[in-house]
C-alpha cells in the first residue's frame, strides 16, 4: 500500500537556526511531491513542487528552500529560520491526481 | 492566477443539521476534490470527481461536479460532533499541469452536540 511518512511531528526551533524536515513514500514511484504551510488552521500556501530527482520548483519567494535526492524523499531546509516561518507544514504526494497528505510537522521559531 | 472560492468561511451549527458548502471558480475545472482536516493532522481525501455532473457519496457525504464545471458542492447529512474539521476542495484546471491542484480557503465546521 501506498503511504507517507513525515516527521518531526513537532519542532521548535530557535530563530537563526537551521531546519531540515524530511518526507519520504512508500508504495509508489516517480510520484510528484509537494511541500505545503498551512498558518492559523487554515489555507495551504503551496510552496515547492517536484515532478522527480532534482527537480524544484518554487511557487513562493522565501526563506526556505527543497531539495529531492531520491525518487521517494523530499526534504525542505532552511539555513536560517525567522519567526515568521512558524506553521503546519505538510507534505504531499500525487499519482497522479488525487493528493495524499503526510501528518505534518508544527513548527514554531522563538 | 486562479482561483477557488470557498464559502462558507465557517459554520457552527447543532448535531443533527445538515451542512453544505461550495467552492466556485470564473475558470473551468476538470478534477474537483474534497478533504478534510481534523486538528493537527493533514487532510485527508474525503470525495474525488472528475466528470461534469457527476454526483458522488461517501457515507452521510455528497459531492457534485457542476455541470458548467467551474463549481462543486459538498453536503453533510445529519451531521454528528467528529464532522468538526477544516474542508477544504481542490481542483485541477483545465489545461493545468496534471497533478497540481489548487485549494480553496477551507470551511471551518463547528457542531455543537
Amino acid at each position: 500500500s501506498q503511504t507517507i511518512h513525515q516527521w518531526p511531528a513537532t519542532l521548535v526551533q530557535p530563530v537563526g537556526s537551521p531546519l531540515s524536515l524530511e518526507c519520504t513514500v512508500e508504495g509508489t514511484s516517480n510520484p510528484n511531491l509537494y511541500w505545503y504551510r498551512q498558518a492559523a488552521g487554515r489555507g495551504l500556501q503551496l510552496l515547492f513542487y517536484s515532478v522527480g530527482i532534482g527537480q524544484i520548483s518554487s511557487e513562493v519567494p522565501q526563506n526556505l528552500s527543497a531539495s529531492r535526492p531520491q525518487d521517494r524523499q523530499f526534504i525542505l531546509s532552511s539555513k536560517k529560520l525567522l519567526l515568521s516561518d512558524s506553521g503546519f507544514y505538510l507534505c504531499a504526494w500525487s499519482v497522479p491526481e488525487e493528493y495524499t497528505f503526510g501528518s505534518g510537522t508544527r513548527l514554531t521559531v522563538v | 492566477g486562479q482561483q477557488l472560492n470557498q464559502s462558507p468561511q465557517s459554520m457552527f451549527i447543532q448535531e443533527g443539521e445538515d451542512v453544505s458548502m461550495n467552492c466556485t471558480s470564473s475558470s473551468i475545472f476538470n478534477t474537483w476534490l474534497w478533504y478534510k482536516q481534523d486538528p493537527g493532522e493533514g487532510p485527508v481525501l474525503l470525495i474525488a470527481l472528475y466528470k461534469a455532473g457527476e454526483l458522488t457519496s461517501n457515507g452521510r457525504l455528497t459531492a457534485q461536479f457542476g455541470i458548467t464545471r467551474k463549481d462543486s458542492f459538498l453536503n453533510i447529512s445529519a451531521s454528528i460532533p467528529s464532522d468538526v474539521g477544516i474542508y477544504f476542495c481542490a481542483g485541477r484546471p483545465y489545461g493545468g499541469s496534471q497533478g497540481n491542484l489548487i485549494f480553496g480557503k477551507g470551511t471551518k465546521l463547528s457542531v455543537k452536540p
